[in-house]
């Protein structure tokens, strides 16, 4: 499968201040990638679609001023979540969507965002 | 939108097999199910994919039923490492994100 790395893995950041999460696709050229947020014991929401070349879609109560996405490149996507605040404190995962016939989707390691 | 629903969790005994089901009633035409894997603090493992009928890999079997409305995924003689939630997942991959929404997941627990 497709091989995708996180960076930062673990990130404590200043209330206001923005942080930025670097999502890799090391052996595949992904047109698409995905953001999800996880909260502790709970499920991964789903919070936007990244396309590489074109804006990110988000998902409904997805802030897109507060969680900017870019994906300049096919290997490369990162999300910025501007101005954080403690309740932006999450786990937060990429993944990429693999195609030619097998589509499939593969993620990330994750990356702790703690905002304090 | 295809939900996704499972048993919040199970228990079993090292050595046994494991079936978790996962209930999807409004599959659509072009949904794929796939079976995510995932410990703590990391991001999901993919375990297997299938359209219908049986799929079998290294790690495990996925059956579905004739009508896809749900589907099975077996892990055989599980052992400790085996603890994790499993994600079923049901969407058109091809089309993009709109329809893969995770559900709530099983979390398997592995009793020695």
């Amino acid at each position: 499968g497709a091989v995708v790395s996180q960076h930062p893995s673990r990130v404590i950041c200043k209330s206001g201040t923005s942080v930025k999460i670097e999502c890799r696709s090391l052996d595949f050229q992904a047109t698409t990638m995905f953001w999800y947020r996880q909260f502790p014991k709970q499920s991964l929401m789903l919070m936007a679609t990244s396309n590489e070349g074109s804006k990110a879609t988000y998902e409904q109560g997805v802030e897109k001023d507060k969680f900017l996405i870019n994906h300049a490149s096919l290997t490369l996507s990162t999300l910025t979540v501007t101005s954080a605040h403690p309740e932006d404190s999450s786990f937060y995962i990429c993944s990429v969507l693999t195609g030619g016939g097998g589509n499939t989707i593969y993620f990330g390691e994750g990356s702790w965002l703690t905002v304090v | 939108l295809a939900k996704t629903t499972q048993p919040i969790s199970m228990d079993s005994y090292e050595g046994q097999e494991v079936n978790i089901t996962c209930s999807h009633n409004n599959i659509a035409t072009n949904d794929y199910i796939t079976w995510y894997q995932q410990f703590p603090s990391q991001g999901p493992r993919f375990i297997i994919q299938g359209y219908k009928t049986k799929v079998t890999n290294e790690v495990a079997s996925l059956f579905i039923p004739a009508d896809r409305k749900s589907s099975t995924l077996s892990l055989p003689r599980v052992s400790l490492s085996d603890t994790a939630v499993y994600y079923c997942l049901v969407g058109d991959i091809q089309t993009g994100a709109n329809n893969l929404f995770f559900g709530t997941g099983t979390r398997l627990t592995v009793i020695p």
